[in-house]
């Protein structure tokens, strides 16, 4: 059974800083990888997706890397803005029979002025 | 633009009713799917849906029903709710397999 793991599970820091966000799952049988924005009470906000034959995808100050062999994954954020804050989670496209997203528990990221 | 919305938005409701909720993309996309968002364990799948009249169980079906009459729609029954359904519930919607997920603004039901 896929499993997927987010650490640390809350991260704060000073604004400006570059952080790097952790993903790690168990099985590489995956389609792809997907991480996601969440804001305290609302729905999830695609960041970025990686398909499984790729090693990275940028979006403006976001970097996302996987290195399926190892089942690992980062979110790179460069210079961060309190306007981050949120909690991210990582989900992977499973192919074990269903198809379908297994998510980690995610990280609650505070960027402070 | 396309979109997809859930309504109602909250719903408080009392133990052993019916309740649904309604999910609704106007992406046209083929795949849709029903998560539940508890503390402590995250997002987990409910039910899935491939296309019109295809219907699949997740993690967690037990007490809930989906039906997929069209393209647009999907539609989650708690047939006879309890208080451990008590959840934020998110739909979300997908072109195919290897296409990124989208989600809705979820659906937040108190059952009493």
């Amino acid at each position: 059974k896929q499993e997927v793991t987010q650490i640390p599970a809350a991260l704060s820091v000073p604004e400006g800083e570059n952080l790097v966000l952790n993903c790690s799952f168990t099985d590489s049988a995956i389609y792809n990888l997907q991480w996601f924005r969440q804001d305290p009470g609302k729905g999830l906000t695609s960041l970025l997706l990686i398909q499984s034959s790729q090693r990275e995808q940028t979006s403006g100050r976001l970097n996302a890397s996987l290195d399926k062999s190892s089942g690992r994954s980062t979110l790179y954020i460069a210079a961060s803005q309190p306007g981050d804050s949120a909690t991210y989670l990582c989900a992977v496209n499973d192919q074990g029979g269903s198809e379908k997203l297994v998510f980690g528990k995610g990280t609650k990221l505070t960027v402070n002025p | 633009d396309a979109e997809i919305t859930q309504s109602p938005r909250h719903k408080i409701t009392e133990t052993g009713r019916q309740v649904t909720l309604a999910c609704h993309q106007t992406w046209n996309h083929n795949n849709m799917f029903w998560y539940r968002q508890d503390l402590g364990h995250g997002l987990r799948l409910i039910h899935y849906s491939y296309g019109v009249q295809d219907t699949n169980k997740g993690e967690v079906s037990d007490g809930y029903s989906v039906s997929r009459s069209n393209t647009e729609d999907l539609p989650l029954t708690l047939e006879s709710a309890a208080s451990s359904q008590t959840s934020v519930y998110f739909c979300a919607s997908s072109r195919g397999v290897r296409w990124e997920q989208f989600f809705g603004p979820g659906t937040r039901l108190t059952v009493l």
